[in-house]
């Protein structure tokens, strides 16, 4: 089963506003954790990663928070611009199964002008 | 440098014909996998290869075949399509075992079959 889950299916925001995109993961031993953000006919494109010894990484404008705790992902995004509209999927290294990452089925975040 | 590079963009086959989807990368890394990419779920595993001359099955990989042809190359085959496979394949690939490091993914084939 899929083990990687979204709350939200889609997020709809205004261009300007911060975004929040939350993933629940159910594997406590995963490690590592991935975001990618997908276009519409392209395919996944990085945008940033985060390790089971760190809570918070950021990049640019981009910040992923890890709560081990409660097997929580999200991934902020400041400043959301019409650019961001997209897929966004989060991943985690399952241990055990293949050596590769399993996906969520992603959430859809709009940005209106 | 490319990146990956998929061929055919697009495809539509009969039911019971056959194709091979080509990928091939030119950052010199040793791991390839090919996903599927279905409406409302995530990319789910099909095969990888760690490296080269070794594959292995993943999450879905009836119906398929592949290839590791050299280190840049990798194909997915379907010997005898079905309406079910019909769907998005991406492949992609890392330095090493993405247990740790970021996928690099192609712009994917979309397939249809009637």
């Amino acid at each position: 089963g899929e083990s990687v889950g979204l709350h939200l299916p889609t997020l709809s925001v205004q261009e300007g506003d911060n975004s929040i995109i939350n993933c629940a993961y159910s594997n406590s031993a995963s490690d590592y954790f991935i975001w990618y953000k997908q276009e519409s006919g392209k395919g996944p494109q990085f945008i940033i990663d985060i390790r089971s010894n760190m809570d918070k990484r950021q990049g640019q404008r981009v910040t992923v928070l890890l709560n081990k705790t409660v097997k929580h992902l999200s991934l902020q995004i400041a400043a959301t611009q019409p650019g961001d509209s997209a897929v966004y999927f989060c991943a985690e290294n399952m241990r055990g199964g293949y050596s590769t990452l399993t996906f969520g089925k992603g959430t859809m975040l709009l940005v209106s002008p | 440098n490319a990146g990956v590079t998929q061929t055919p963009k697009f495809q539509v086959l009969k039911t019971g014909q056959s194709m091979t989807l080509q990928c091939a990368q030119d950052m010199n890394h040793n791991s390839m996998y090919w996903y599927r990419q279905d409406p409302g779920m995530g990319l789910r595993l099909i095969y990888y290869s760690a490296s080269e001359g070794t594959t292995d099955k993943g999450e879905v990989p009836n119906g398929y075949n592949v290839s590791r042809l050299n280190k840049r190359e990798f194909s997915l085959r379907l010997e005898s399509a079905a309406p079910s496979q019909t769907s998005v394949y991406f492949c992609a690939s890392s330095w090493e075992g993405a247990t740790n490091e970021k996928l690099f993914f192609g712009s994917g084939t979309q397939l249809s079959v009637l």
